[in-house]
C-alpha cells in the first residue's frame, strides 16, 4: 500500500483567511514533503521533514508554516496568502533509512488551492 | 546547464507506436533516477526507478548512461491510457536529505 491522503481536495480562501492543509500516510515512512505545483510546471519542493523534524526549508515565505504533529501526519498552515500562491499543493512521503539513495517518494492526490 | 533537461515535446503518436523520451542531468554525483507519470490535474505517480544501467517493466524500459549523464524511457505498443506527462526525476543529495529534482516533463498523447 503506497497511499498518501490529503485533505481538502479543493480550497478557496481569501487573502486574510487562515487555513490548513492536511496530509496523512500509514506506510511507516519517516520522511514527509510539501511541494507546490503551478500549471504546466514540475513540482517545486517547499519543505522536508525527517523523523518529525524540519530538515529542509527551501526559502519558503513565512505565510506558509509546516507542522509535523507525528510520524504519520503533516500539516501546512496558510495565512495571508497572495493570489500567486494559487497552485496544487502536493504532499509526499518516503521510507528514508538515513542516507539511502534508493529512497522513493510517493505523492498524495494534492490540494488545489485558489487564493482570491 | 539545467539540472534536469527533458525533450520538450509534445509527442503525438498513434496507438501501438513505440516512443522514446530522453533526459540529461548535470550532477554527476546523482545516484538514483526515476520516471514519474502525471495525468492532467493529478499527482505524479512513480513509473520506474533506475539505479544501475536500466530497468524494464512490461512495455516500459528505462536506460541509464552514467558516462553521458543521460536517462531514457522507451514505451512499446503505446496505449491510449499512456497519454500523460512524463517527468524525469533525479535524486540529488542536498546536505541533509536526498531531494528530487524534476525535469519540466514531456507531454505524450496517444491517438486512436
Amino acid at each position: 500500500d503506497t497511499e498518501v491522503t490529503q485533505t481538502p481536495k479543493h480550497l478557496v480562501m481569501g487573502m486574510t483567511n487562515k487555513k490548513s492543509l492536511k496530509c496523512e500516510q500509514h506506510m511507516g515512512h519517516r520522511a514527509m514533503y510539501w511541494y507546490k505545483q503551478k500549471a504546466k510546471k514540475p513540482p517545486e519542493l517547499m519543505f522536508v521533514y525527517s523523523y518529525e523534524k524540519l530538515s529542509i526549508n527551501e526559502s519558503v515565505p513565512s505565510r506558509f508554516s509546516p507542522e509535523c504533529p507525528n510520524s504519520s501526519l503533516l500539516n501546512l498552515h496558510l495565512h495571508a496568502l497572495q493570489p500567486e500562491d494559487s497552485a496544487l499543493y502536493l504532499c509526499a512521503s518516503s521510507h528514508y533509512e538515513g542516507l539511502d539513495f534508493t529512497d522513493t517518494q510517493y505523492f498524495g492526490p494534492g490540494t488545489r488551492l485558489t487564493v482570491l | 546547464r539545467k539540472e534536469v533537461e527533458q525533450d520538450p515535446g509534445p509527442f503525438n503518436v498513434p496507438e501501438g507506436a513505440t516512443v522514446a523520451f530522453n533526459c540529461t542531468y548535470s550532477n554527476s554525483a546523482s545516484q538514483s533516477f526515476f520516471w514519474y507519470r502525471q495525468d492532467c490535474r493529478k499527482e505524479p505517480k512513480l513509473l520506474m526507478s533506475v539505479y544501475s544501467s536500466g530497468n524494464e517493466d512490461g512495455r516500459f524500459t528505462a536506460q541509464l548512461n552514467r558516462a553521458s549523464q543521460y536517462i531514457s524511457l522507451l514505451i512499446r505498443d503505446s496505449k491510449l491510457s499512456d497519454s500523460a506527462t512524463y517527468l524525469c526525476v533525479v535524486n540529488v543529495f542536498g546536505g541533509s536529505n536526498y531531494k528530487l529534482t524534476f525535469g519540466k516533463g514531456t507531454l505524450l498523447t496517444v491517438n486512436p
